[in-house]
């Protein structure tokens, strides 16, 4: 089955400056790739999500890039802000939104210092 | 708009007991889909429900069943409870399979 790793575990940036969160995935028939924001206590909330037939994807200060043939992807938050902190997930799925289930990374804990 | 909504926020139960999950997904939406997140992980897909049946399920034992009711919203059965089983149970309501998926605040199980 499909298995994504992601790096780093653990990102500390100064306010204002910008977080690139990386992940891979083995399943060369994956086409859909969410990134989820989890705040302590709550749900993972979907903040940005790209397809296979799109290379990049930008929303406001959050842009997902994806290399589909080194099957990477990444998330990059420019202007980080205090609230941005949080536990971010990369995921990913062979069907769609996930009609086979998503596939999560471990989770990148994103600490923002004032 | 409401959101996916689940129910209860917490529950503890002993080894061998048998709990159940809800979840209300979000208006509009005909698609339930539940995971487990273990502390400091990702969450695992468990299985999902479209049109009252189970469509894909991950690798997890019979012990873990569902329900999809007539208005979409769904239950997670869990039997004969185990210490690992104790975690945070996610629900995700999607429209259609294949649409995205936006989940609830979950359910908190502690397995005593």
């Amino acid at each position: 089955g499909e298995n994504v790793e992601q790096h780093p575990s653990t990102l500390s940036v100064q306010e204002g400056d910008s977080a690139v969160i990386k992940c891979t995935y083995s399943d060369s028939a994956s086409n859909y790739f969410p990134w989820y924001k989890q705040e302590l206590g709550k749900g993972p909330q979907l903040i940005i999500d790209i397809r296979s037939n799109v290379g990049e994807k930008k929303d406001q200060r959050i842009a997902v890039t994806l290399n589909k043939t080194a099957k990477h992807f990444s998330l990059h938050i420019t202007e980080t802000q205090p609230e941005d902190s949080a536990v971010y997930f990369c995921a990913a799925s062979t069907r769609g939104g996930g009609a086979d289930g998503l596939t999560f990374g471990k989770g990148t804990h994103l600490i923002i210092q004032p | 708009d409401a959101g996916v909504t689940q129910s209860p926020t917490h529950l503890i139960k002993t080894r061998g007991q048998q709990v159940t999950l809800r979840c209300s997904p979000k208006s509009g939406h005909d698609t339930v889909s539940w995971y487990q997140q273990a502390l400091g992980q990702g969450p695992q897909f468990i299985f999902q429900y479209y049109e009252e049946e189970e469509r894909q399920r991950g690798n997890f034992p019979d012990r873990f069943s569902g329900h999809q009711f007539p208005n979409y919203s769904s239950e997670l059965n869990v039997n004969a409870l185990l210490l690992g089983d104790s975690a945070l149970y996610l629900c995700a309501s999607s429209f259609s399979e294949y649409g995205t998926q936006y989940f609830g605040p979950g359910t908190r199980l502690t397995v005593l």
